[in-house]
């Protein structure tokens, strides 16, 4: 166990639909960090948030959003879904910026159709 | 750009066999290097990380990786396999302290 917490574990959905992903950092983590994982793309950074503030960008497409609230869980708002918008997606916090290790969540699998 | 090159999709050893997985890096920088292990349906889980310092870095579960610059490689090794290391293992470098560049994964199968 990580100490990093995402729910829900499994979601299933439509096409259009929008969907919100919760994750809950280890304790003391100030840095949490989004991760899509498909068999296409393989594992693929899509945001990082600091202490509340973004802090880089990745391949995240404009029709997904996240942001770091002040008790530092993350969300990840996933819009106007797509059947290729189908994958894992993790969570991950470290303590600070870098070059700390990252601890990942168990993943949320998002299934659209 | 930092990258990461996983040789092999797939690696079949046997029990007890030595376990070898290859991992490539390129960066312009003094990379930072991680080994993960995937379960099946579960997250990632750390093996082990090189920043500075000793180039043999071990980490749990009996791996071990060594960071050869002049190679430009950071190769995971466990002396002996055991059937639950079967998963798939990512290497990774840090970019920019901001995000981890993973390659494509090896999937380890271990027959008895």
């Amino acid at each position: 166990d990580s100490g990093v917490t995402q729910t829900p574990k499994h979601l299933i959905t439509a096409t259009g639909q929008r969907v919100t992903l919760r994750c809950s950092p280890r304790s003391g983590d100030l840095s949490v960090y989004w991760y899509q994982q498909s068999l296409d793309q393989g594992l693929q950074f899509l945001i990082q948030y600091y202490n509340g503030e973004e802090r880089a960008k990745g391949n995240i497409l404009e029709r997904f959003s996240a942001q770091q609230f002040p008790d530092l869980h993350s969300e990840l708002n996933l819009s106007s879904l797509e059947l290729g918008d189908s994958a894992l997606y993790f969570c991950a916090s470290s303590v600070a910026l870098a070059p700390y290790e990252q601890y990942f969540g168990p993943g949320t699998r998002l299934t659209v159709t | 750009a930092q990258s990461v090159t996983q040789l092999g999709s797939h690696v079949s050893v046997s029990e007890g066999a030595l376990v070898l997985l290859r991992c490539n890096y390129s960066s312009s920088v003094p990379p930072y290097l991680f080994w993960y292990v995937q379960y099946p349906n579960q997250g990632l889980q750390l093996l082990l990380k090189y920043t500075t310092g000793a180039t043999l870095v071990k980490g749990i579960n009996g791996f071990e990786a060594e960071f050869k610059k002049s190679e430009t490689s950071f190769h995971l090794t466990k002396p002996s396999a055991h059937m639950s290391d079967a998963a798939e293992y990512f290497c990774a470098v840090s970019v920019g302290f901001q995000k981890l560049v993973f390659g494509t994964g090896t999937r380890l199968l271990v027959s008895p």
